[in-house]
């Protein structure tokens, strides 16, 4: 019953360095997102899934990009890394009713250098 | 499109003391939900209440309850007998339960209350 596993926890990237940062879900759950998370801020949505093979940006997708291979895996890319992009990076996933809320992963801190 | 505000980004408690956390939103739409999430220094985002923009009744959770205000747009939520424990960053957020619209399912955020709960 793991919930959302986002991997790694934390990361160190130099300018210009490409990562994958990992989103496994093992609830069956169709609509997936990344948000990221500047210092006291809330959270701005990046990309979205609404099913395998479905994906689309949301607010502040630049620098990004995502696939949805599976209905478990949503992994997120950075190329080209920038210090613009050290941030906090939140996965979540929910059901198809809203009312039953989004379980969230625990978080990537990503620092770029 | 919709926005959230939260416009205290810092509230201090006395432990067993009641505090109030402020939120409006703006929407053109009808059904939503609204939600507060609890983000304590581990980072999880831990669901604290949500609400249902059709049902009248203020959520209420153990000691964590909601005054949802849906003619003004608020959303504040109160927490009774604070403990050490509710420290954390509060957050805000909406979603669209309109599923023909660009907003659907989708969380947009407040910017946060940090709580200091004092012992």
């Amino acid at each position: 019953n793991a919930g959302v596993t986002q991997t790694p926890k934390f990361r160190i990237l130099k300018i210009g360095q490409s990562m994958t940062l990992q989103c496994t879900q093992d609830m069956n759950h169709n609509y997936m997102y990344w948000y990221r998370q500047d210092p006291g801020m809330g959270l701005k949505l990046i990309y979205y899934s609404v099913g395998a093979g479905i994906t689309d940006k949301g607010e502040v997708p630049n620098g990004y990009n995502v696939s949805r291979s599976t209905t478990e895996d949503f992994p997120l890319r950075l190329e080209l890394a920038a210090p613009s992009q050290t941030s906090v990076y939140f996965c979540a996933s929910r059901q198809h009713r809203v009312v039953y809320g989004y379980t969230f992963g625990s978080g990537t801190r990503l620092t770029v250098v | 499109a919709q926005t959230v505000t939260q416009s205290q980004p810092e509230m201090s408690v006395q432990e067993a003391e009641t505090v109030t956390l402020s939120c409006t939103y703006d929407t053109s739409e009808s059904d939503y939900y609204l939600f507060w999430y609890k983000q304590p220094p581990s980072r999880q985002m831990i669901l604290v209440i949500r609400q249902e923009a059709y049902k009248q009744q203020n959520a209420t959770e153990n000691r964590f309850s909601v005054n949802f205000q849906k003619a003004a747009k608020s959303f504040s939520l109160k927490i009774s007998d604070s403990q050490l424990g509710d420290a954390a960053m509060y957050f805000c957020a909406y979603s669209s339960d309109n599923a023909g619209g660009t907003s659907y399912g989708k969380l947009t955020f407040g910017q946060g209350t940090i709580l200091t709960v004092h012992p």
